[in-house]
């Protein structure tokens, strides 16, 4: 089993739609980041978070340390929103272990 | 700022060749990191450095070397090239636990 389990792998979404991209882990963590793989392979940091939520703009992310589970939510969903999402658990030391990721991709 | 570089972008080589894939940033981080990224499978660390002079093994380190000779450097090496080792190389480096990747090198080995 996955250390990092994303769900869905693939969610196609029309503009305009509310989106969720769940995460679990297994291992104990310092803090969990997402993070956006652009269709050019750019990857940039969304969020970092240890605790509660954080927001920014039409993202929303979530993270529930007890159950280790976190949410990605994009509110107001547009095709510049595609891209694959990666849910990212930090151990110790600054190491991040990496979850496949989720394809979103939102139609016109 | 030009962030986090990599050198080359692209790079095919035969077995058993050997090349070095350069990693350079200009935020004055002290942690860097090179991760290689295969289909159907996350990123996953290779070597990581916490600072100049110091590298460490991360989780698929076999096949590579790494140095971190300069701070705003981190080498990645491989001696012997093979087809196991075709990926899309990403190096980062972090501040306050945020990590900021370069674009990516493509190597094919054939």
């Amino acid at each position: 089993k996955n250390e990092v389990e994303q769900s869905p792998q693939n969610l196609t979404a029309q503009e305009g739609e509310f989106i969720t991209i769940n995460c679990s882990y297994s291992v104990g963590i310092s803090a969990l980041h997402w993070l956006q793989q652009h269709p050019g392979g750019g990857i940039v940091s969304l969020f970092m978070l240890s605790s509660g939520k954080k927001k920014h703009g039409r993202l929303i992310a979530t993270i529930n340390i007890q159950e280790k589970h976190s949410s990605l939510h994009i509110t107001a969903s547009h095709p510049r929103d595609s891209a694959v999402y990666i849910c990212a658990p930090e151990t110790s030391g600054s190491r991040l272990t990496f979850g496949e990721g989720t394809q979103l991709t939102v139609n016109p | 700022n030009a962030g986090v570089t990599q050198t080359p972008k692209f790079r095919v080589l035969k077995t058993g060749q050997s090349m070095t894939l350069l990693c350079a940033q200009d935020m004055n981080h002290e942690y860097m990191y090179w991760y290689r990224q295969d289909p159907g499978m996350g990123l996953r660390l290779i070597h990581y450095s916490v600072g100049e002079g110091t590298t460490a093994k991360g989780e698929v380190p076999d096949g590579y070397n790494v140095s971190r000779l300069k701070k705003q450097n981190f080498l990645l090496g491989l001696e012997s090239a093979a087809p196991s080792q075709t990926s899309v190389y990403f190096c980062a480096s972090s501040y306050r636990l945020v990590q900021y990747f370069g674009p990516g090198t493509r190597l094919t080995v054939t």
